[in-house]
């Protein structure tokens, strides 16, 4: 099993600041890290794959980083759109798992 | 595109099943996983297990015991049944599409839009 440390678990931020989302693993997982994005009440969206690959229709102020066991999530000119739960997930091998979700909310 | 729903019994008692099925349209379930991921209130998201096009299965080692996983092609649905459910079982139910291949399977998108499943008698 392979477990999956995210922080913040919680982070305040103001529209226009950047910010980072950390997910460190207990093992490499080279880049196969995904990160999604959830919103009160909805099913979780994905936003990057492989690490760093921006999925069609997300702005290019997400950005994902790293490999092996530390990845990021970095957010750039904070929107007021971007103020959700994040996950990380591994999908190196099963069984899958997510980070403990980062939660952004306004400062 | 494709688009999943979920759907079943809202309120299960103690220690029966919890049966739920995922409807898939815009697409087939060929050559694809399809998976099932459930988040307690106020929790984050829990792997539940995936079954594939052929019915081949993997779940979560915390749950093996208790959950089994079938698909129906002809149907377009897939399915989740969960027994000897407690109140820890209590969450929203997604279901979703493993993106890759069926031998490879990666990140989850689409998702269904979520039920909520309660244990309570």
């Amino acid at each position: 099993v392979i477990w999956v440390t995210q922080s913040p678990p919680l982070l305040s931020a103001s529209t226009g600041d950047t910010v980072t989302i950390s997910c460190r693993m207990s093992q490499g997982i080279t880049s196969y890290i995904a990160w999604y994005q959830q919103k009160s009440g909805k099913a979780p969206k994905l936003l990057i794959s492989v690490g760093s690959n921006l999925q069609s229709g997300v702005p290019p102020r997400f950005r994902g980083s790293g490999s092996g066991t530390d990845f990021t999530l970095t957010i750039s000119d904070l929107q007021s759109e971007d103020f959700a739960t994040y996950y990380c997930q591994q999908y190196y091998s099963f069984p899958y798992s997510f980070g403990q979700g980062t939660k952004l909310e306004i400062k | 595109q494709v688009q999943l729903q979920e759907s079943g019994p809202g309120l299960v008692k103690p220690s029966e099943t919890l049966s739920l099925t995922c409807t898939v349209s815009g697409g087939s379930l060929t050559n694809f996983c399809w998976a099932w991921i459930r988040q307690p209130p106020g929790k984050g998201l829990e792997y539940i297990g995936y079954v594939d096009d052929s019915g081949r299965t993997n779940y979560d080692p915390s749950l093996r015991r208790r959950v089994s996983l079938s698909v129906d092609t002809s149907k377009s649905q897939f399915s989740l049944k969960l027994t000897s459910v407690t109140a820890a079982d209590t969450a929203i139910y997604f279901c979703a599409r493993l993106s890759g291949e069926a031998s490879r399977p990666e990140w989850f998108d689409p998702w269904g839009q979520g039920t909520l499943v309660t244990v309570s008698s």
